[in-house]
């Protein structure tokens, strides 16, 4: 599975859109581009996920360029909720390529009042 | 209730007891994963298993055993717990099939080795 490049920390005003990005240089034609959040103390979270078109979803939109390398998480709208560390991660789709996942240490995401 | 859940939240063991962790989920995903959080690392895959009596090895396997009898749980055992094993454990879980298959992940199990 290809590696991901995050920003260690990012922060955000509340009500503002929050864009975080990931390179992913040398992710193959049938890798998936996976987010997750983990909320303190929590486990991880799944956000959304794509391949090569933006995706949208009730969380969250997926932008990824044309060319796959880098791609970027859109929070609409942020809360203070949605302070946690999110990451991106490319795999195959199935499921067994979970087995496969590298975590780095993702964007910390701070969202302020 | 509907879910992945782990037990228990917290431990605390001293160095060379055996303890367990224990995981359960009710969805009859085929997938299960153990997972180790510890600061300055992301998570590290222990073990997983595709199904019920098929387990394998991830990253991190050494001092740790896994079971799996039944499909909906997938024990965690350390054999003989060391300083090194003191972390947060994740289990998680997924189906097996092609396209849209994230992995459900449990709270936690926050372990201190004394």
């Amino acid at each position: 599975d290809a590696k991901t490049t995050q920003p260690p920390s990012m922060d955000c005003a509340e009500g503002r859109a929050a864009n975080l990005p990931c390179n992913h240089s040398t992710i193959s034609g049938n890798e998936y581009v996976y987010w997750y959040r983990q909320i303190h103390s929590q486990g991880p979270q799944y956000i959304i996920h794509g391949l090569k078109n933006n995706e949208t979803n009730e969380m969250a939109s997926l932008i990824i360029t044309e060319d796959r390398k880098s791609s970027t998480l859109i929070l609409p709208h942020a809360t203070l909720r949605d302070t946690a560390v999110y990451y991106c991660i490319v795999r195959l789709s199935d499921a067994g390529n979970n087995r496969k996942l590298i975590w780095g240490l993702g964007t910390s995401l701070a969202v302020n009042p | 209730d509907a879910g992945i859940t782990q037990s228990p939240r917290y431990k605390i063991t001293e160095t060379g007891r055996q303890v367990t962790l224990m995981c359960h989920q009710t969805w009859s995903h085929s997938y299960m994963f153990w997972y180790r959080q510890d600061l300055g690392h992301g998570l590290r895959l222990i073990y997983y298993s595709a199904a019920a009596d098929i387990t394998d090895k991830g990253e991190v396997p050494d001092g740790y055993v896994v079971s799996r009898s039944k499909t909906e749980n997938f024990p965690l055992t350390l054999e003989s717990a060391t300083r090194s094993q003191t972390s947060v454990y994740f289990c998680a879980s997924t189906f097996d099939r092609s396209g849209n298959t994230e992995a459900f992940f449990g709270q936690g199990t926050r372990l201190t080795v004394v």
